[in-house]
């Protein structure tokens, strides 16, 4: 099974809403990423959050890491048109490189 | 700084066929990660490359396979293309910032096996 797994699925929402997805992971992890697709694209970094952090945040985005639980959570703020995508949480392992991906969030925002 | 370049983007292949991807990382960066993303399975690790050398592989048959050369330009093979190697296949291209990776993909060469 995946290391990371989004939560929900899919989330549709008005613009102007905040939307908001979680990841769950497994393991110990180094750190862990959000990224988004826009469909049928490459990904998108959107933000980083180390293992020793617990909020961070970035433009529209708030992300919170609970390593006592092993989750995440994306915040998108104030949600446009364009924040249409895919969101996936990645978590970078120790001892090299192996990015492991949920399956992601599928976020539409109706204008 | 240019980004990650993967080619082709788009492939038709016959089922039994082989393909070869190839996937140009930032300059500078020496690591370079193969995903496989298919609607049902979400993104794969296939594999990853480290100074010309595997460093971590996915759960996939031998099938995939791949190599880096030193200019740290890597390619992905797969032999007797099966209809379920149909997949958007996704390169990244890594920075190591302290104890931290970063990934950078590229947009993705999208496979279709008929």
């Amino acid at each position: 099974s995946q290391q990371g797994e989004e939560d929900p699925q899919a989330l549709s929402i008005q613009e102007g809403e905040n939307a908001t997805m979680n990841c769950s992971y497994k393991t110990s992890i180094n750190n862990l990423q959000w990224y988004r697709q826009n469909s049928g694209r490459g990904l998108v970094h959107l933000i980083l959050i180390r293992s020793n952090e617990r909020e961070k945040h970035s433009g529209r985005l708030r992300v919170t890491l609970d390593t006592s639980k092993k989750s995440s959570s994306l915040l998108i703020t104030a949600s446009r048109a364009a924040d249409t995508a895919s969101y996936f949480c990645a978590t970078d392992e120790a001892g090299g490189f192996k990015t492991i991906f949920g399956a992601g969030t599928r976020l539409f925002v109706k204008a | 700084k240019a980004g990650v370049t993967q080619t082709p983007r788009y492939l038709i292949k016959t089922r039994g066929q082989q393909v070869t991807l190839s996937c140009s990382p930032i300059s500078g960066h020496r690591s370079v990660s193969w995903y496989q993303q298919t609607p049902g399975q979400g993104l794969q690790f296939l594999f990853e490359y480290f100074s010309e050398t595997q460093r971590n592989k996915g759960n996939f048959p031998g099938r995939f396979s791949g190599r880096q050369f030193s200019n740290s330009r890597s390619e992905m093979n797969v032999s007797t293309l099966e209809l379920g190697d149909s997949a958007l296949y996704l390169c990244a291209s890594t920075a190591q910032i302290g104890l931290n990776t970063e990934a950078f993909f590229g947009q993705g060469t999208r496979l279709t096996v008929v």
